[in-house]
C-alpha cells in the first residue's frame, strides 16, 4: 500500500534561518511519482515539483532544494534562508504509476507540515 | 480567468441540509476530482471521474455523493450536512501524461455545518 509520512506537524523558525521538511514514502512500485504542494494562508495549494522515481538527481530552485533518496524513500525540502512569506502548511503526496497493480495513478497526501517564519 | 472554479467559496450550513458544492473547469480535462481537507490531515479523496460515465469512490465517500454533469462540470453533494463534514473542499482536473497523472486545483470551498 502506499503511504506518505510527514512526521514534523509544525516547525517555527525566524527569518533567514534554514529550514528542511521531511518526507518518507512507502511503495511497492518501481515507477512512482513525487509532489510538493504548498498552501499559504489563503488556502490554495500552489504546485512546487514534482520528480519521478528514476531521475535522483537532486534539484534547486531558488532558495528552494529538494533531496530524494530512494535508498532512505525519502523525498525532503529544503528552504535555504527562509522569509516569512514562506509561513504555509506544505504537503508531500505520492502518485503510483497509472496502470500499476490496479493504481489509477491517484494522489495520496501526507498530513503537512505546518512552517512558521517569524521575523 | 482561473482554469478550476469552485463555488461557492464559503459556506456555512445548518445539520441535516441539503449541500451542492460545484466545480467548473475550462482545461478540457478528461479527469476531475473532489478531495477534503481537515486539519492535520492532508487532503483525503472523496470521489473522482476519469469521464462523464465514469465515477469511482475515493478514500472517504460515505456521506457525499457526487454528478458528472458534463466533461466541466463536478458537483459534490451532501444529501443531510452533519457538523463532522465541516472542512475545506478541493476540486481539482486530471491531465493523463505519460505514466501519471498531473493534477489542477480549484481555490478551494470552505464548509461549515452547525
Amino acid at each position: 500500500a502506499q503511504k506518505v509520512t510527514q512526521a514534523q506537524t509544525e516547525i517555527s523558525v525566524v527569518e533567514k534561518e534554514d529550514v528542511t521538511l521531511d518526507c518518507v514514502y512507502e511503495t511497492r512500485d518501481t515507477t512512482y511519482y513525487l509532489f510538493w504542494y504548498k498552501q499559504p494562508p489563503s488556502g490554495e495549494l500552489v504546485f512546487l515539483i514534482r520528480r519521478n522515481s528514476f531521475d535522483e538527481q537532486n534539484e534547486i530552485s531558488g532558495r528552494y532544494s529538494w533531496n530524494f533518496q530512494k535508498s532512505t524513500s525519502s523525498f525532503n525540502f529544503t528552504i535555504t534562508a527562509s522569509q516569512v512569506v514562506d509561513s504555509a502548511v506544505y504537503f508531500c503526496a505520492l502518485s503510483e504509476e497509472e496502470g500499476y497493480g490496479g493504481s489509477q495513478g491517484n494522489l495520496i497526501f501526507g498530513k503537512g507540515t505546518k512552517l512558521s517564519v517569524k521575523p | 480567468d482561473a482554469d478550476v472554479t469552485q463555488t461557492p467559496r464559503n459556506r456555512i450550513t445548518k445539520t441535516g441540509k441539503r449541500i451542492m458544492l460545484e466545480c467548473s473547469q475550462t482545461k478540457g480535462h478528461d479527469r476531475m476530482y473532489w478531495y477534503r481537507q481537515d486539519p492535520g490531515l492532508g487532503l483525503r479523496l472523496i470521489y473522482y471521474s476519469f469521464d462523464v460515465k465514469d465515477i469511482n469512490k475515493g478514500e472517504i465517500s460515505d456521506g457525499y455523493s457526487v454528478s458528472r454533469q458534463a466533461q466541466a462540470k463536478f458537483s459534490l453533494s451532501l444529501e443531510s450536512a452533519i457538523p463532522n463534514q465541516t472542512a475545506l473542499y478541493f476540486c481539482a482536473t486530471g491531465a493523463e501524461l505519460v505514466g501519471y497523472n498531473e493534477q489542477f486545483f480549484g481555490p478551494g470551498t470552505r464548509l461549515t455545518v452547525l
